[in-house]
């Protein structure tokens, strides 16, 4: 069964800095998804950033980058020039691909990240 | 367009009370997705739709809690005689039937405190 695991329960950046949060997956499959969702204090859950797992590239997104490295099953997230607006919970997540019938993700715990003015 | 929305927004209740909460996906979403969450706590799952295939109701916590999901849209998380041990924010999520990306879209999330 798949795991995933966000070793890192806080953390704490100050403003303008870069900060990395952690996340490693356990899986046998070679195709799969994997994302960065932030819930703000507000409780809605958006999207940060997704990776497919047969793309080499890194996903970049504004401020937002990851590091996948998919031999090692980690999946790092990087948030450069942090903002006020970025203190929230992130949680990593993990999908099969497509093709399977269940869609169901699986969840990390998360990182509290909080950003000092 | 609309994004996902869930009512009430908070629901307070007392012990041994059923309660029911709501959520209507983004139009056109197949798969639709009910989470808890415990107050500092990730997402536990609880139930999934997927068009008109069966349900996984496997992250259920027991027979007092039970979801359906009528005309592939709108859905109802019902909990009864509630505990509790269910206080938490639940969170329904939907998402798109195809495609290579399972992305899940979040409503805001209903907090259910029981008294």
């Amino acid at each position: 069964a798949q795991t995933v695991t966000q070793s890192q329960p806080e953390m704490s950046v100050q403003e303008a800095e870069t900060v990395t949060l952690s996340c490693t997956y356990d899986t046998s499959e070679n195709n799969y998804y994997l994302f960065w969702y932030k819930q703000p204090p507000s409780r809605q859950m958006i999207l940060v950033i997704r990776q497919e797992a047969y793309k080499q590239q890194n996903a970049t997104e504004n401020r937002f980058s990851v590091n996948f490295q998919k031999a090692a099953k980690s999946f790092s997230l990087k948030i450069s020039d942090s903002q006020l607006g970025d203190t929230a919970m992130y949680f990593c997540a993990f999908g099969r691909d497509w093709a399977g019938n269940n869609r169901k993700l699986i969840w990390g715990l998360g990182t509290s990240l909080a950003v000092n003015p | 367009g609309a994004g996902v929305s869930q009512s009430p927004s908070n629901k307070v209740t007392e012990k041994g009370k059923d309660v029911e909460l709501r959520c209507d996906p983004i139009s056109g979403h197949t798969a639709l997705y009910w989470y808890r969450q415990s107050l500092g706590q990730g997402l536990e799952f609880l139930i999934y739709f997927q068009g008109n295939s069966a349900p996984d109701k496997s992250g259920l916590p027991s027979d007092r809690f039970s979801a359906e999901r009528t005309g592939g849209s709108v859905s109802t998380l019902t909990i009864q005689r509630t505990q509790q041990e269910d206080s938490a924010v639940y969170l329904c999520a939907s998402g798109k039937s195809g495609g290579p990306v399972n992305e899940q879209f979040f409503g805001p999330g209903t907090r259910l405190t029981v008294l």
